[in-house]
């Protein structure tokens, strides 16, 4: 099956500097890529996704960048806020559409 | 607005009781999950459904069973908790041909 890794796992950033959030995947044919956020006593929630035949997709300010050859992709969060603080999963998605998470990345933006 | 609903949030028992954890949306969704988040991990799918009267286990072992009667509802028990069932249990839900999922806020256990 999909195995997926995010790094780091926890990140403390200065409000308004960037943060960025990277995973690797295994399964050369996943080809579906969310990022959820999920805040305290909530459950995640969609932030951006990207599918396989995009290389980067942004949302204000957030991006998310592909590289299909590597296996990797990553979150890039600009002009950090401190409701940015949160726990961020990456995800990967297989032929059946199941979603395969990383381990989770835990932002601190500090005031 | 939630559209995703997990009873109860928080649940402290005794080892060997009986639970069930409920869950209900409002979407129209076929596709409903359970996961299961300990602290500082990744989510683990411990059970999903594809439609009524289908189920299935998921990537991680669970003691737990599950069922899909209505279209909407995705109960999850515990026939006999014991406290490595201690946990937080997310359901979730999406359209058929699509993996984007809407959480619940999840259903926190503690068995003791």
């Amino acid at each position: 099956g999909e195995n997926v890794e995010q790094h780091p796992s926890t990140l403390s950033v200065q409000e308004g500097d960037s943060a960025v959030i990277k995973c690797t995947y295994s399964d050369s044919a996943s080809n579906y890529f969310p990022w959820y956020k999920q805040e305290l006593g909530k459950g995640p929630q969609l932030i951006i996704d990207i599918r396989s035949n995009v290389g980067e997709k942004k949302d204000q300010r957030i991006a998310v960048t592909l590289n299909k050859t590597a296996k990797h992709f990553s979150l890039h969060i600009t002009e950090t806020q401190p409701e940015d603080s949160a726990v961020y999963f990456c995800a990967a998605s297989d032929h059946d559409y199941k979603l395969s998470f990383g381990a989770g990345t835990t932002v601190t933006v500090r005031a | 607005e939630a559209d995703i609903y997990q009873t109860p949030r928080y649940l402290v028992i005794g080892t060997g009781k009986k639970i069930t954890l409920e869950c209900s949306q409002t979407m129209g969704h076929d596709k409903m999950y359970w996961y299961q988040q300990d602290p500082g991990m990744e989510l683990h799918l411990i059970h999903y459904s594809y439609g009524v009267n289908s189920t299935e286990k998921g990537d991680l072992s669970s003691e737990s069973t599950v069922s899909r009667i209505r279209t909407e509802h995705f109960p999850l028990t515990l026939e006999s908790a014991r406290p490595s069932h201690t946990s937080q249990y997310l359901c979730a839900s999406s359209t058929s041909g699509a993996n984007v999922l809407t959480f619940g806020a999840g259903s926190r256990l503690t068995v003791l």
